[in-house]
């Protein structure tokens, strides 16, 4: 099956600085790759998600890259700001197969 | 429009007894599944049904089980409690369609079982 690692575990970055969260997975099948920012006492919340047709993906600070062949994605926030202090994990999905892997999480800490 | 909504938000349970746990999805949503979230095993993948049948499983035992009603409100149940089921529960919707589309998740259901 699936498996995806999720590196760093946690990242503290000063505000205003950028951050970037990396992940490797290891089915060529999988084709969706979402992350989720999960705050204390709350269920994940979809923040970018990025598909295999496409290598970037950008919505305001938040962008997504994708590497097909190396089979890794990576999260950047730019411009951090104390908001996005929270667990940020990423996924892989195939549509057939189509529950969602998570990685371990990344706990991000802005240091005002 | 009315996230997902589960019920109850907390929940203690003694080991032995079962439980039985409630997701309302997102209205037009058709698809629910559960995840279960601990601190060492992270987020895992439970089942999910879409128009009552369960579509997908994951690798937990027997013990955990679903169902969907026609409505699409989706409820499942862990038997003989051990204490390692201690977690929190995590429903998600989504549409089904030709590609895989977002899921949006509830807050949750924190079971604790002593």
């Amino acid at each position: 099956g699936e498996n995806v690692e999720q590196h760093p575990s946690t990242l503290s970055v000063q505000e205003g600085d950028s951050a970037v969260i990396k992940c490797t997975y290891s089915d060529s099948a999988s084709n969706y790759f979402p992350w989720y920012k999960q705050e204390l006492g709350k269920g994940p919340q979809l923040i970018i998600d990025i598909r295999s047709n496409v290598g970037e993906k950008k919505d305001q600070r938040i962008a997504v890259t994708l590497n097909k062949t190396a089979k890794h994605f990576s999260l950047h926030i730019t411009e951090t700001q104390p908001e996005d202090s929270a667990v940020y994990f990423c996924a892989a999905a195939n549509f057939g197969n189509e529950k969602l892997t998570f990685g371990t999480g990344t706990r991000l800490t802005i240091i005002p | 429009k009315a996230g997902v909504t589960q019920t109850p938000r907390y929940l203690i349970k003694t080991r032995g007894q079962q439980v039985t746990l409630s997701c309302s999805p997102i209205s037009g949503h058709r698809s629910v599944s559960w995840y279960q979230q601990t601190p060492g095993q992270g987020l895992q993948f439970l089942f999910e049904y879409f128009s009552e049948t369960q579509r997908n499983k994951g690798n937990f035992p027997g013990r955990f089980s679903g169902r969907q009603f026609s409505n699409s409100r989706s409820e499942m149940n862990v038997s003989t409690l051990e204490l390692g089921d201690s977690a929190l529960y995590l429903c998600a919707s989504r549409h089904w369609g030709p590609s895989y589309n977002e899921q949006f998740f509830g807050p949750g259901t924190r079971l604790t079982v002593l």
